[in-house]
């Protein structure tokens, strides 16, 4: 069984850089398919960051290209992703997910259970 | 970036109805389009993918159609645990998008 596991600090300051780590367990990364984050602030919608495979190759969501970077390990079987420069709008709970498919034809059928960042001083 | 859109944005039914869901694209996405429930405080989950296939242990009252720009979700007779927010969502082109999701409740 496919199991995606959130971690990374709760709190981050305005400003500051969040970082997150997806662990994947019941499947290697290096098998396939792209890797992604998605996030939900309270109360509302589902947001896609980016995604990456395991070669390192990634698509990122222009509103945050900026700002936005996502990585893979294979050794450990993980991808991270860090958040430059955050506001209080970066609040959400961040999902990891596997993304089944091809770039253009994909679905995500796996996901963490969600971890939330709340950005404050 | 494509735009989805659900309606309707919520709805109250009871259990046994029969529920239809439905969402546009901004532009053609063929039937690259997928179906997740959402549950308070959960993960989402995948329900429907390539608009039309059933995810593996989903029950079969959950069911997708259409293409192009106009796609439904129906569930043949609501059961208690199918009370949830449903998103749907295009994989045609980065950045994937959401619609902004329809709250189920009971009526």
């Amino acid at each position: 069984q496919v199991q995606l596991q959130e971690s990374g600090p709760g709190l981050v300051k305005p400003s500051e850089t969040l970082s997150l780590t997806c662990a994947v367990s019941g499947y290697s990364i290096s098998s396939g398919y792209y890797w992604g984050w998605i996030r939900q602030p309270p109360g509302k919608g589902l947001e896609w960051i980016g995604n990456i495979f395991h070669s390192g190759s990634t698509y990122y969501n222009p509103s945050l290209i900026s700002r936005v970077t996502i990585s893979v390990d294979t050794s450990k079987n993980q991808f991270s992703l860090k958040l430059t420069s955050v506001t209080a709008a970066d609040t959400a709970v961040y999902y990891c997910a596997r993304e089944r498919g091809i770039v253009g034809a994909s679905d995500l059928d796996y996901w963490g259970q969600g971890t939330l960042v709340t950005v404050s001083s | 970036d494509i735009q989805m859109t659900q309606s309707p944005s919520s709805l109250s039914a009871s259990v046994g109805d029969r529920v239809t869901i439905t969402c546009r694209a901004g532009q053609s996405i063929s039937s690259y389009l997928n179906w997740y429930q959402q549950k308070s405080g959960k993960a989402p989950k995948l329900l429907i993918y390539a608009a039309s296939s059933l995810q593996s242990g989903v029950p079969s009252r959950f069911s997708g159609s259409g293409s192009g720009t106009d796609f439904t979700l129906t569930i043949s007779s609501l059961q208690p645990e199918d009370f949830a927010t449903y998103y749907c969502q295009q994989s045609y082109n980065t950045p994937y998008s959401f619609g902004q999701g329809t709250k189920l409740e009971i009526k």
